[in-house]
């Protein structure tokens, strides 16, 4: 077990509508960055956050964005949901940026319809 | 930006042989190299890793190399047992931390 939480675990919405993923890292864990795994690939970095702050974006549009607080959790919400945002999205955490083993937690399986 | 490939995508493997994942990436400044385990419905397991300033490391059954001249790192498992069958992930980084993963290897261990 890694410490890392998801929540929830399976989400079904359809095109058009909001969504909110939550994670909650293990304490003491300042990093946390999102990934997106479609079916049969690796992940994708979405970004990273340290210290509630955004600290790097991969190639994601501004509909994805995020929080991070101070109880080590963290939300990844993504607007205006389009049907290839199906996939599975990680968040994983580390103590500090610079500390670059990252744990993964089991993930949120996001259908949209 | 960083651009890692990996393979072979599938490996089939009898029980007790090894099994060996290579990886290359494009980004001479990524520093660190991690290998991730992923099985059915779960997140990526950390199973091995290795920084720059290391060419080889051992975890018993699992080792990892890496060749920086080359680009190169790999992924050997000996003594293959049937709980090794997963997807398996290489990835790089920079010091910053955002990981650049492979497309994964299917491994399956046949007894």
């Amino acid at each position: 077990e890694t410490g890392v939480t998801q929540s929830p675990t399976h989400l079904i919405k359809t095109r058009g509508q909001q969504v909110t993923l939550r994670c909650s890292s293990q304490s003491g864990h300042n990093t946390v960055s999102w990934y997106q795994q479609a079916l049969g690939q690796g992940p994708q970095f979405i970004f990273q956050y340290y210290r509630e702050e955004e600290n790097g974006r991969g190639n994601f549009p501004p509909r994805f964005s995020g929080l991070q607080f101070p109880n080590y959790s963290s939300e990844l919400n993504v607007n205006a949901l389009e049907l290839d945002d199906s996939a599975l999205y990680l968040c994983a955490s580390n103590p500090d940026r610079s500390q670059e083993t990252q744990y993964f937690g089991p993930g949120t399986r996001l259908l949209v319809l | 930006g960083e651009n890692v490939e990996q393979h072979p995508s599938t490996l089939s493997v009898q029980e007790g042989d090894s099994a060996v994942i290579k990886c290359t990436y494009s980004d001479s400044a990524s520093n660190y190299f991690p290998w991730y385990k992923q099985e059915l419905g779960k997140g990526p397991q950390l199973i091995i890793d290795i920084r720059s300033n290391v060419g080889e490391k051992k975890d018993q059954r699992i080792a990892v190399t890496l060749n920086k001249t080359a680009k190169h790192f790999s992924l050997h498992i000996t003594e293959t047992q049937p709980e090794d069958s997963a997807v398996y992930f290489c990835a790089a980084s920079d010091s910053w931390g955002k990981l650049q993963f492979g497309a994964g290897t299917q491994v399956v261990v046949t007894p």
